[in-house]
């Protein structure tokens, strides 16, 4: 079956990096995307990988291993209004994104 | 990037009631949308498929008697609840793209309480 997994929630302090990872399993793949969600929002787009390496653009930076089914989104110098869900999507070989339950990515001052 | 506008933000509704909620893409054509229902703290769920000038298709689970979509144009997306019923609150989110393009616009979201 299609599966996406990151972990729940993270925690992170003001002006620190956080790396929020990803799996995913599904069949055929076409990208992957990350997307942000403040509450009670709709997601916002942020990246998206399909060629395996680091995409950066500003302070958030998004890597893809294909062979591994693996991504991460890099967030430096965290800012409060960072505080939101982040979500990975996977593009299967029908074009249909398949949603991860995303990670709630709280920041301290 | 492109522009999807969802309406109405949010919506109360009395049980049995139907409720009706747009999704438009502003500044380009979009043959397909896609209707997302989210529930609290968890991921999208698609729901269905809606597809210009053809019917709609559905995922699973879902009861396309219950959640009429109409794609009558290439700018406009309908989803009615019908017959609504308190478990059907939730957040209902159209996106267009996110099929051959590289990324999916989406709409506001709709936050729908069914009293």
């Amino acid at each position: 079956g299609q599966n996406i997994d990151q972990p729940t929630e993270m925690t992170a302090t003001e002006g620190a990096i956080v790396q929020i990872n990803c799996t995913y399993q599904t069949s055929g793949f076409n990208g992957l995307f990350w997307y942000q969600q403040h509450a009670g929002e709709a997601p916002t787009f942020l990246s998206y990988n399909v060629l395996d390496g680091l995409e950066e653009k500003g302070r958030f930076s998004s890597f893809l291993s294909r062979s591994k089914g693996y991504s991460y989104l890099l967030l430096k110098e965290l800012q409060m209004k960072d505080s939101a869900s982040y979500l990975c999507a996977a593009m299967d070989s029908n074009y249909q994104l398949i949603w991860g339950a995303g990670t709630k990515l709280i920041i301290k001052p | 990037g492109a522009v999807v506008s969802q309406h109405p933000s949010w919506v109360i509704c009395k049980s049995g009631t139907s409720v009706k909620i747009e999704c438009r893409s502003l500044d380009f054509q979009a043959t397909t949308m896609f209707w997302y229902r989210q529930f609290p703290k968890q991921s999208l769920m698609l729901m269905a498929t809606s597809n210009e000038g053809s019917k709609a298709t559905y995922e699973q689970g879902v009861e396309k008697d219950k959640f009429l979509i109409n794609h009558a144009s290439l700018t406009l997306s309908t989803l009615t609840v019908t017959s609504a019923h308190p478990e059907d609150s939730s957040f209902y989110i159209c996106s267009a793209g996110g099929g051959r393009t590289t990324e999916a616009f989406f709409g506001q979201g709709t936050r729908l309480t069914v009293v």
